[in-house]
């Protein structure tokens, strides 16, 4: 059974630096083209990916959040961490990790998601 | 701004047939993937690339593309389809993953 559940703080101040913690069972990171995404939602908003870290380590970021944003991988502990720096009231979100797999046929697919984190920044 | 935009509501009778669209110009090169949100809580992958659907997810979910846009068709919709609903794939330097802007389908 696949399960992933995200932790951090519920406040974080204006240019704080926030750290969400990703934690996972039912699968393994070392398993090719198995990965970890973390995707935010703002209260009434759209989603919105924010970085991905695949089996083999490689990291990728939201254009936008790039300067911001880093994700890592502890697979011993079978948790993913994302920090991101800087802080602002517009950051306010629910912020979800999700398993993501790659398929050459399919791209990539968000197959499983945690609860869900929401995270407000304000003073 | 997202790469990918979709309506942003839909309404459909119990019963009918409803389309949802996702338009983008990476979606000539990749395939779209659906999620289905309802209030409070986390989404759902409901169908991707081939008419490929998580176990428990019913047949009445298909997907067809042209060109630029992806469409997310359900056939017969019923009370528990209205949600939000929103596409995935990756932006046209095929690095990044964006989401469309969702779309709100009402069932009447």
């Amino acid at each position: 059974q696949v399960t992933l559940r995200e932790s951090g703080p519920a406040l974080v101040k204006p240019t704080q630096t926030l750290t969400l913690t990703c934690t996972f069972s039912g699968f393994s990171l070392n398993t090719n083209d198995i990965c970890v995404s973390w995707i935010r939602q703002p209260p009434g908003k759209a989603l919105e990916w924010l970085a991905r870290i695949d089996w083999d380590d490689d990291k990728y970021y939201s254009t936008s959040l790039k300067t911001r944003l880093t994700i890592s991988k502890d697979t011993s502990k079978n948790q993913v961490v994302l920090t991101m720096t800087n802080m602002d009231p517009v950051d306010t979100a629910t912020y979800y990790c999700a398993r993501t797999r790659r398929g050459y046929s399919f791209g990539f697919v968000f197959d499983y998601w945690g609860q869900g984190a929401l995270v407000t920044v304000s003073s | 701004s997202s790469e990918l935009t979709q309506d942003p509501a839909v309404s459909v009778a119990l019963g009918q047939t409803v389309r949802i669209t996702c338009q983008g110009d990476s979606l000539r090169s990749y395939y779209a993937t659906w999620y289905q949100q309802k209030p409070g809580q986390a989404p759902v992958l409901v169908i991707y690339a081939g008419n490929n659907r998580p176990s428990g997810i019913p047949d009445r979910f298909s997907v067809s593309n042209a060109g630029n846009t992806a469409s997310l068709t359900i056939t017969g919709a019923q009370a528990e389809d209205e949600a939000d609903y929103y596409c995935n794939s990756r932006d046209s330097s095929g690095n990044q993953l964006v989401f469309g802007g969702g779309t709100k389908l009402t069932v009447l």
